[in-house]
C-alpha cells in the first residue's frame, strides 16, 4: 500500500482562488517532499520539509507538516492557469534495506480561466 | 546535455522482446532511480544505484534489471517484455540517496503488445 496518500484525488477552482492539498503518511520520516507534474511531463521538485520543520514557505506554496498526525498539506495561494498539474507528497520508507521516496497517488489540480 | 534525459521517447514493442531504456545526466549526481507511472497507482520505484557500481532493488523490481558503469548513464533493461510492463518510465537522479531532491528525467512510454 503507498506510504503517502493525497487528498483530495481532484481538484477544480477558479484561477486567483487558493488551492490546498494534503498528505497522510504512515510510518515515521526524515522528510517529506512534494513534487508537481504537468501532462505527460517528469516530475518537479517544489519543496522538501524536514521532520522537525513545522511550516515553509517558496513563494507562493505553504507547506505545513504536523508529524504527531503524521500529514502534511500544501497550499498555493492566489492560484493561476500554469498551476494546472499533478501534485505529489513524496515520504522516506526502508525498501529491501535502504531509505527510498515514496510517492502517494497525487491530485490532480485543475485552474479554470 | 542539460539535467536528465531519457530515450526513446516512446516505444511500442512486441511481447517477449527486449528492450532498454536509456537514462544520462550531466548533473555529476551520485544516486538514481528507475520508477514506472501507472494510473491509479502513482510512481513506484523499480530499482536504484546510490553511486557507480553499486544498485539495489526497489518495489517492483522483477523482471526488470539496471547496470551503474559510470556516474551518468543507467540503463533500465526488459529482458523479456510482457503487456503488464506497459507504462509511462522515469529516470531520475539526486546529488545523493539521502535528503535530497530529485530530478526527473522527461520519461518513455512504452507499449508491450
Amino acid at each position: 500500500s503507498q506510504q503517502g496518500e493525497e487528498d483530495p484525488q481532484a481538484l477544480s477552482i477558479q484561477e486567483g482562488e487558493n488551492a490546498t492539498m494534503n498528505c497522510s503518511y504512515k510510518t515515521s520520516i526524515n522528510n517529506l517532499q512534494w513534487y508537481r507534474q504537468n501532462s505527460g511531463r517528469g516530475l518537479v521538485h517544489l519543496i522538501l520539509i524536514r521532520s522537525n520543520e513545522r511550516e515553509k514557505h517558496s513563494g507562493r506554496l505553504r507547506v505545513t507538516l504536523d508529524t504527531s498526525k503524521k500529514s502534511s498539506s500544501l497550499l498555493i495561494t492566489a492560484s493561476r492557469a500554469a498551476d494546472t498539474a499533478s501534485y505529489f507528497c513524496a515520504t522516506e520508507v526502508w525498501i529491501q534495506g535502504a531509505q527510498k521516496l515514496v510517492f502517494g497517488q497525487g491530485t490532480r489540480l485543475t485552474i479554470n480561466p | 546535455i542539460a539535467g536528465i534525459t531519457q530515450a526513446p521517447t516512446s516505444q511500442i514493442l512486441a511481447a517477449g522482446r527486449r528492450m532498454t531504456l536509456r537514462c544520462t545526466q550531466d548533473m555529476r549526481h551520485n544516486a538514481m532511480y528507475w520508477y514506472r507511472q501507472d494510473l491509479g497507482l502513482g510512481l513506484r520505484l523499480i530499482h536504484y544505484s546510490n553511486t557507480a557500481g553499486t544498485t539495489g532493488k526497489g518495489e517492483v523490481p522483477d523482471g526488470y534489471s539496471v547496470s551503474r558503469a559510470n556516474t551518468d548513464d543507467f540503463p533500465l533493461t526488459l529482458a523479456s517484455a510482457v503487456p503488464s510492463q506497459t507504462s509511462v518510465y522515469f529516470c531520475a537522479s539526486s546529488v545523493s540517496a539521502k535528503y535530497n531532491e530529485q530530478f526527473f528525467g522527461p520519461g518513455t512510454r512504452l507499449t508491450v503488445l
